[in-house]
């Protein structure tokens, strides 16, 4: 069963408004969530993180939210840039001392951004 | 290079070949995870490894596959007796110690199975 969801699995947004990107997810445990983006034929790179301590962090153009009640966590870039345009990946992952920490992914959202 | 380095990039095999896809992780990065990625969807974690020491292979789908890292470094994954299903890309990551990690990617391996 898929613990990390993306619904929306595409989104197009013109070049210097907000990109809005949503994850849900199911399984309470999880303590740490990234975000991804990944374009064609490379793999993913890693974008930004936030501990479950936190509910936000921010890094340039990146926010990412994190809403524990709702399991619901969001990307948001501002202002958006064609060369944003990829495909979005949300992670998350809970750490055993002993095994480490598996990430679990979303299916992805292609963003494309509107010159 | 600085990076997570996946070899070979695409690999072409016919039904029952066996295959071997190579992983060479960020220098000093003591865990190593292999994913399977199907098209269209997210990468699904297969085995996960801590220096030499496998720690977890809950996600290799079948006894057909196969990973080693014997010093510690770099890794294989080994598919035997290929099907047409194993098609996929196949990503390895790496990541340094303590708690909560980023894992670091490598471009994958794209594997088809004719």
């Amino acid at each position: 069963d898929q613990q990390v969801k993306q619904n929306s699995p595409s989104l197009s947004v013109q070049e210097g408004r907000i990109s809005i990107l949503n994850c849900d997810y199911t399984n309470s445990m999880f303590d740490y969530f990234l975000w991804y983006k990944k374009y064609p034929a490379e793999g993913p790179t890693f974008l930004i993180s936030i501990s479950s301590i936190k509910d936000k962090n921010e890094d340039g153009r990146f926010t990412v939210f994190l809403n524990k009640s709702a399991k619901h966590l969001s990307l948001h870039i501002v202002p958006s840039q064609p060369g944003d345009s990829a495909v979005y990946f949300c992670a998350a992952s809970f750490f055993w001392t002993n095994t480490g920490n598996q990430f679990y992914f979303g299916t992805g959202t292609s963003l494309t951004v509107i010159p | 290079g600085a990076g997570v380095s996946q070899s070979p990039r695409y690999k072409v095999a016919k039904r029952g070949q066996d295959v071997a896809l190579r992983c060479d992780p960020i220098s000093g990065h003591v865990s190593l995870f292999w994913y399977q990625q199907a098209l269209g969807q997210g990468p699904e974690f297969l085995t996960y490894f801590q220096n030499e020491a496998q720690l977890d292979k809950s996600g290799l789908p079948s006894d057909r596959f196969f990973a080693e890292r014997p010093e510690g470094s770099v890794s294989t994954l080994k598919i035997q007796r290929t099907q047409q299903e194993d098609s996929a890309v196949y990503l390895c990551a790496s990541a340094g110690t303590g708690g909560n990690q980023p894992q670091h990617f490598g471009d994958g391996t794209r594997l088809s199975i004719l």
